[in-house]
């Protein structure tokens, strides 16, 4: 049964340290998408890639967030240093070309 | 840009049908979806149209497109207490497969 794998399904750390979301798409999805979860925000893009390539990072604090897909089986997202206001559920998706996307079940993050 | 919106709030009781509505702003947006959320749990995929289906049906879902209207609707016929839940709408343009999601509808289904 394929599904977009995400690791950690819960992070709990302090304020500065540094945070790594990682993700394992779909055997053959080419694109790969990160979305922030909030009940303030809701759903918002932060990232996403097609190929492994970046093809939109504009929904990321620049400064803080970093977003990379070192081989077609691994999507990472790095926050450094996090923040109080992070704290949110951080999912990733993977979709073949122009079709169905699937959600991973999400990494809780909490920075106290 | 794209620009997607929903309801937050729908109410009905078990057995009734809903409709959740979405509106969508993007013009060549190619796909439109609906996503499922339980509390404590990932999105998942209900259905999806290409952008010039105009009805799908499956089992108790019907989704709706009026593509002049840029607006989207999902039916549940007979709901029933296991169908509350937030229900997103999203659009993936065509062009750059960005996928933007609606703020979600929570549906509360009471007895």
């Amino acid at each position: 049964d394929a599904r977009v794998t995400q690791t950690p399904r819960d992070k709990v750390t302090e304020m500065g340290q540094e945070v790594t979301m990682r993700c394992q798409p779909i055997l053959g999805h080419n694109t790969v998408f990160w979305y922030r979860q909030t009940m303030m925000q809701g759903l918002e893009l932060l990232a996403y890639f097609r190929n492994r390539a970046p093809l939109d990072d504009s929904g990321m604090p620049k400064d803080r967030f970093s977003a990379e897909m070192p081989d077609a089986t691994l999507a990472t997202l790095k926050i450094q240093p996090s923040e109080p206001r992070d704290s949110a559920v951080y999912f990733c998706a993977s979709a073949p070309g122009g079709s169905e996307a699937f959600f991973g079940q999400g990494t809780r993050l909490t920075v106290v | 840009g794209e620009d997607v919106e929903q309801s937050l709030f729908l109410s009905v009781r078990e057995g009734d049908s809903s409709v959740i509505n979405c509106t969508y702003t993007d013009s060549s947006s190619t796909y439109l979806y609906w996503y499922k959320q339980e509390p404590g749990a990932g999105l998942q995929l209900l259905t999806y149209n290409f952008s010039n289906m105009d009805m799908k049906q499956d089992q108790r879902l019907t989704v709706l497109l009026n593509k002049k209207d840029k607006h989207l609707s999902l039916r549940i016929a007979d709901t029933q207490t296991g169908d509350s839940a937030i229900y997103f709408c999203a659009e993936r343009d065509g062009n750059t497969d960005k996928l933007i999601f609606g703020t979600g509808t929570r549906l509360q289904v009471f007895p």
